[in-house]
């Protein structure tokens, strides 16, 4: 079975400094997908990044930047020089890419992130 | 392109009552979903559908039951709605791209509380 795990329940930072969410998996499917979501105080979901088990490469875009690793089974996110904007509750979620998964998501626990000003 | 709408937005049931929660995409995409999210546990899948006409069950089925007689919409049935039936409930939609699927996008959620 597919497990997701944030162990960081909530985290409190101060606007400008960076922040880290972990996001640790399991899974025994060889061929699978990584995904953060993100759920401002309005309630909706926001997809961010979709990563690859294949693609071990680190991503960046703008403030935000992802660490795949794979030995480790983890799938970090990083916000460099956080704003109160990013405030929100960030989910980390798996899916298997096989045809018969039909894409369900694991999700994990979900980050609770609170920037002040 | 609305993208993924639910309806209600918010609902408040009485224990045993029934209600329909009523999803749809204007993205045609093949599969469709409904997760419940509770504090602390994050989304869990309910049910979902590979297409038109058929259904499978999910992580935490008990207690509904859901159609899909159109591509775009999918129905989340309560027959007879319980207090821990109280959640915020997401239907999201994505499409097979030939080798695995895509992306899932997400409705603006709909709140149920029941008394």
């Amino acid at each position: 079975a597919q497990k997701v795990t944030q162990a960081q329940t909530e985290i409190s930072v101060v606007e400008k400094e960076d922040v880290t969410l972990d996001c640790v998996y399991e899974t025994r499917d060889t061929t699978y997908y990584l995904f953060w979501y993100k759920q401002p105080p309005s309630g909706e979901l926001v997809f961010l990044i979709r990563r690859n088990s294949f693609d071990e490469q680190n991503e960046i875009s703008g403030r935000y930047s992802w660490n795949f690793q794979k030995s480790t089974s983890s799938f970090n996110f990083t916000i460099t020089a956080s704003q109160v904007v990013d405030s929100a509750v960030y989910f980390c979620a798996l899916s298997d890419a096989g045809g018969t998964s039909y894409g369900k998501l694991t999700f994990g626990q979900g980050t609770i992130l609170t920037v002040h000003p | 392109n609305a993208g993924v709408t639910q309806t209600p937005k918010f609902r408040v049931l009485k224990t045993g009552q029934s209600m329909t929660l009523l999803c749809a995409q204007d993205m045609n995409h093949e599969y469709m979903y409904w997760y419940r999210q509770d504090p602390g546990m994050g989304l869990r899948l309910i049910h979902y559908s590979v297409g038109e006409g058929t259904t499978a069950k999910g992580e935490v089925p008990d207690g509904y039951n859901v159609s899909r007689l159109k591509k775009q919409n999918f129905l989340l049935g309560l027959e007879s709605a319980a207090p821990s039936q109280t959640s915020v409930y997401f239907c999201a939609s994505s499409y097979w791209a030939g080798v695995s699927t895509d992306t899932q996008y997400f409705g603006p959620g709909t709140r149920l509380t029941v008394l």
